[in-house]
This record gives structure tokens, sequence and C-alpha cells, in this order.
């Protein structure tokens, strides 16, 4: 089993509309988490962090559950400059502090 | 303004040759990280320092070196450029161990024919 485990998608999502996309971890012991966006063929940036009590920044919203061990991202309003690959990020505690990357999950917006 | 940059951003070397990739931060930040990415694997650590004179080996290590005379330039080596060592390296860093989200450079593109 993978370390971080992403939905490839795509997922192909008219404008507008709501997106909703989770990550599973298998750590249970993991500590901080991210999602970062990756553009075709640009570097990774992030997009924000994921906290315990859930998180919001615009029209993203990113949330934590440990008890099921996921996070997920849930992008409102969907705009075509949203289509991106997603990327989730772990770091287990034993990790000597390295990001554990997901594959990532690749998001189309159409008009 | 502080960034992180790569150098080149492209690059075709043939099989055997020594190449170094270049990766320089203004940010000050104390770790630096060097990742491959292809299709099918995601983002897969190469190595990365935590420090001056501190380097470690990531999960694909093999065939790569880096060294870290200071806080701003972590350069990758390829030994002997292999045909399966064609990819797109990204450089990051982060600011400590406690500050963990990286900040990533533009990538470099190589092709080793």
């Amino acid at each position: 089993r993978k370390e971080v485990e992403q939905d490839p998608g795509p997922f192909n999502v008219p404008e507008g509309a709501t997106v909703a996309f989770n990550c599973t971890y298998s750590n249970s012991a993991s500590q901080s988490f991210f999602w970062y966006r990756q553009d075709c063929r640009k570097e990774p940036k992030l997009l924000m962090s994921v906290y315990s009590s859930g998180n919001e920044d615009g029209s993203f919203t990113a949330q934590l559950n440990r008890a099921s061990q996921y996070i997920s991202l849930l992008i409102r309003d969907s705009k075509l400059s949203d289509s991106a690959t997603y990327l989730c990020v772990v770091t287990p505690m034993d990790s000597n502090y390295q990001l554990i990357w997901g594959a990532g999950t690749k998001l189309i917006i159409k008009p | 303004d502080a960034e992180i940059t790569q150098s080149p951003r492209h690059k075709i070397t043939e099989t055997g040759r020594q190449v170094t990739l270049a990766c320089h931060q203004t940010w000050n930040h104390n770790n630096m990280f060097w990742y491959r990415q292809d299709l099918g694997h995601g983002l897969r650590l190469i190595h990365y320092s935590y420090g001056v004179q501190d380097t470690n080996k990531g999960e694909v290590s093999d065939g790569y070196s880096v060294s870290r005379s200071n806080t701003e330039d972590l350069p990758l080596t390829l030994e002997s450029a292999a045909s399966s060592q064609t990819s797109v390296y990204f450089c990051a860093s982060s600011e400590s161990r406690q500050q963990l989200a990286q900040y990533f450079g533009p990538g470099t593109r190589l092709l080793v024919l």
C-alpha cells in the first residue's frame, strides 16, 4: 500500500461546480499535511496547509480526518484557472521531516 | 524578492557524461531538496540537506550526488548520466525542520541520449 494515495482522475467538472477530492495516508503518526497545485510543465506550488480544525482560503476548504486517515480538498465555484493537478503531502513523525507526496489528482474545469 | 532558481532550465547530454544541475535560493532557508518527477511516479526525493555540510540520501539517490558548501546552493551532480535519468528535476527549500512547507524552483528538463 502506498503511503499517500490519491485518485489520479482526471476529474472533468463544469465551470462553477463544486468539486472535492480526498487523499488517504497510511501512517497514523503523520503530523503535517499540505495541498499543492501543479500546472502542466510547471513546479508544484503550495496551495494551503491543512489544520486539524479545518481551514479555508477563498474558494478552497481543506479538512483533516485523523480517525479515518484522510485529508480532503473542496473547491467551490470552480474557475477555469483551477484546472491543475492537486498534490497531497503528508509528513509522518518518523520521516525525519521529509514530505511524502501523493501522485496527484488531475482536475479539468470545462467552460 | 527572495526566490529559488535552477539552471539550466533545459539540458541535453549523452550517456556517460557528468552533468551538474544548479539550485540557488535567496530565502536563507536551512533545508534544501532535490526531486525528480516522471510520469506515473510523482515526485521522488533524490537528496536533501538540512544545513551547510549536511547531505542525506533520498529514495532514489543512486547515480546522484550533492554537496552543500553554503546556505544558498545545493548543486546536483549526475556522475555518469544514464538514459533512465531523463526526467524533470525540481529543487526545493524549506525554512527549518519546524517549518516544513517546501517552495520549488522552476525545474530542469534533462534528456540523456
